[in-house]
């Protein structure tokens, strides 16, 4: 079964800071790897989709990592407005559900 | 350009009431998708459409769940009898490639 686990949980952090998120996940033959934002009370934001080890895609202060246990959403000299949830999903060869891991809540204060 | 379309935002109803959630997908999009969000949880999958036809509906939770999509434009989840534990954010998302999917802005469902 496709298992996707993401940590910390909750990360505190003070502007510009830079830090790192973890998404570790089993699947039984990766079609890609989502990373997605969601603000309180809203969807699901696209950010980036990586689909093999080795690839990195990079937008503004965030930078997104695979390998092939674990994807890595790096955020450098983060600013208030990245404070939200970020989601990692995989999506498997055999279909186009994504599979959602927990979140990770940031929280960036000034 | 819009982009997936949701209603109601919220939904207050009582144990035993008929829920229809709508959702409206991005035009040119092929590919539509169901999923709830719960805290215990987190975001699952309920059903999936291409070109109007459901493909997987394995998420979906027990017979009182149903969706349609009549048309490229327009899907209906609805929920008969509902139940307390069915209170979640369901959100709609639409896909060209059905890979990288767009998420509508989500319904809050309370059942008291």
């Amino acid at each position: 079964e496709d298992q996707v686990t993401q940590s910390p949980e909750a990360l505190r952090l003070q502007e510009g800071e830079s830090s790192s998120l973890n998404c570790s996940y089993t699947v039984s033959g990766l079609r890609g790897l989502f990373w997605y934002r969601q603000d309180p009370g809203k969807g699901p934001e696209f950010l980036f989709t990586l689909y093999s080890a080795g690839e990195e895609k990079e937008k503004e202060r965030l930078k997104a990592t695979l390998t092939k246990k674990e994807s890595f959403l790096h955020i450098t000299a983060p600013k208030p407005e990245d404070s939200a949830t970020y989601l990692c999903a995989v999506q498997a060869n055999s279909g186009y559900a994504l599979n959602f891991g927990k979140g990770t809540s940031l929280l960036v204060t000034p | 350009d819009a982009g997936v379309i949701q209603s109601p935002r919220h939904e207050v109803t009582e144990m035993g009431q008929e829920v229809t959630l709508r959702c409206k997908p991005i035009s040119g999009h092929d590919y539509l998708f169901w999923y709830r969000q719960t805290m215990m949880r987190g975001l699952e999958l309920l059903i999936y459409f291409n070109n109007n036809v459901p493909i997987d509906d394995s998420g979906m939770p027990e017979d009182r769940f149903s969706a349609k999509m009549p048309n490229a434009s327009f899907s209906t989840l609805k929920i008969q009898p509902s139940e307390p534990r069915d209170s979640a954010v369901y959100f709609c998302a639409s896909s060209s490639t059905a890979d990288t999917q767009y998420f509508g802005p989500g319904t809050r469902l309370t059942v008291l």
